[in-house]
């Protein structure tokens, strides 16, 4: 099956800094990638998402790049704020059968003022 | 986002004891998930239900079981069998079936057992 590993575990910068955070998927079929954000104590939601057909995807500070021959893809904040320091995961699934996602084990961003 | 209502937010129970979590959504969404979620671990899939009177383990499905009578609504019931069921359970649900679209989740239950 698929599996997804997400880097880094935890991130920390300083409020105005740009963060990354990468994830690299197995099955070269997957073709739907999301990154939810998930709030202390709060929902998961989608805050941005790429297909396959598609490199590149952006929403004011946020963009996604995804690279299919290397079979990873990553999430870019500029200008961060503290109030965008949440756990974020990144996921994958593909088309046909049970369109299940799988998840990475998140990524803790924590922006400091 | 509203649709999905997830009931009790905190629930306590005493070693032994099933218990039931609620799971209702009015997105009009064919599929639902429920998944566990603990720290370090990510999101892990516990059962799924792409259509009413239908449902498919996860991957720690062991302990647990569901229903889906209706498609508004897959409650979810951690039995006695399940080793460590102190957790953060996340239920979601997702439309556009069966093109790729992403899951809407519902706020949570914790549910402690002592």
């Amino acid at each position: 099956g698929e599996n997804v590993e997400q880097h880094p575990s935890t991130l920390s910068v300083q409020e105005g800094d740009s963060a990354v955070i990468k994830c690299t998927y197995s099955d070269s079929a997957s073709n739907y990638f999301p990154w939810y954000k998930q709030e202390l104590g709060k929902r998961p939601q989608l805050i941005i998402d790429i297909r396959s057909n598609v490199g590149e995807k952006k929403d004011q500070r946020i963009a996604v790049t995804l690279n299919k021959t290397a079979k990873h893809f990553s999430l870019h904040i500029t200008e961060t704020q503290p109030e965008d320091s949440a756990v974020y995961f990144c996921a994958a699934s593909k088309s046909g059968g049970s369109y299940i996602p799988t998840f990475g084990r998140g990524t803790s961003l924590i922006v400091h003022p | 986002d509203g649709g999905i209502t997830q009931s009790p937010k905190y629930l306590f129970r005493k070693e032994g004891q099933n218990v039931t979590l609620s799971c209702e959504q009015n997105l009009n969404h064919d599929a639902m998930y429920w998944y566990r979620q603990d720290p370090g671990q990510g999101l892990r899939l516990i059962y799924y239900s792409q259509i009413v009177n239908d449902f498919q383990k996860g991957d720690i499905a062991e302990g647990y079981s569901v229903s889906r009578e209706k498609k508004e609504s897959f409650p979810l019931t951690v039995t006695s069998a399940q080793k460590n069921p102190t957790a953060f359970y996340l239920c979601a649900s997702r439309g556009g079936v069966p093109v790729n679209s992403p899951l809407h989740f519902g706020n949570g239950t914790r549910l402690t057992v002592t």
